[in-house]
């Protein structure tokens, strides 16, 4: 049973574009939503992190959307650059807890120079 | 610098083997995490541990088990290594103090099982 489906599986973006991936969960009891990035040949490393009592947290170019009640979030990257090619999971956990976090099947990004 | 470190970076192994697969964290972490990933699965949790000696399953620990005698090492074994076994491992770990705290993973071994 995947809990948190993660699409698309690739994607091709343009340099100065934005790229966008989808997230949806099926438990209710989520309450933290992370996004890991991983580069090859290097385990994932955190990316951004939201708390559902917001709808939007943004760090630099990197910004999480989350609708609570359709149970999705979003990971959109502006003005996408070559550097940011790479594998992003996105990620669902409840606090309470060992931080046992449930992933995505992982979206292989490309940033086309 | 943090770090967690795993033993190997590539194995091959052949089906029927006892395999150990090593992860040592620096960080003094409560939490350790072994995750498998596979294209187009995504990170799947074996074992975690959240204290010395203790372990809890994950959502696939079939064919698994796993060691903690020491606080900052954590131990992943096939007991007996098949070819569907073939994958990449990933060893984490976390404070158990800090809200949120982020996984911190090592880079992974890549296992072959012949």
């Amino acid at each position: 049973q995947q809990q948190v489906k993660q699409s698309p599986q690739s994607l091709i973006v343009q340099k100065g574009g934005i790229s966008i991936i989808n997230c949806a969960y099926e438990n209710t009891a989520f309450d933290y939503f992370p996004w890991y990035q991983q580069f090859p040949g290097k385990g994932p490393a955190l990316l951004i992190a939201i708390r559902p009592d917001v709808s939007e947290k943004k760090e630099g170019r990197f910004t999480i959307s989350f609708n609570k009640s359709a149970k999705q979030f979003s990971l959109h990257i502006m003005d996408s650059q070559p550097g940011d090619s790479a594998t992003y999971f996105c990620a669902a956990s409840i606090i309470q807890g060992a931080q046992k976090l449930v992933f995505g099947q992982g979206t292989r990004l490309t940033i086309n120079p | 610098d943090v770090k967690v470190t795993q033993s190997s970076r590539y194995l091959v192994k052949r089906t029927g083997e006892k395999v150990f697969l090593e992860c040592v964290q620096d960080m003094d972490h409560e939490n350790m995490f072994w995750y498998r990933q596979d294209p187009g699965l995504g990170l799947r949790l074996i074992y975690f541990s959240y204290d010395v000696k203790m372990k809890e399953k994950g959502d696939i620990p079939e064919g698994y088990s796993v060691s903690r005698e020491k606080k900052e090492r954590f131990s992943l074994i096939l007991e007996s290594a098949s070819t569907n076994q073939t994958s990449m491992y990933l060893c984490a770990s976390s404070s158990l103090t800090v809200i949120n705290e982020k996984l911190f993973f090592g880079s992974g071994t890549q296992l072959s099982v012949l």
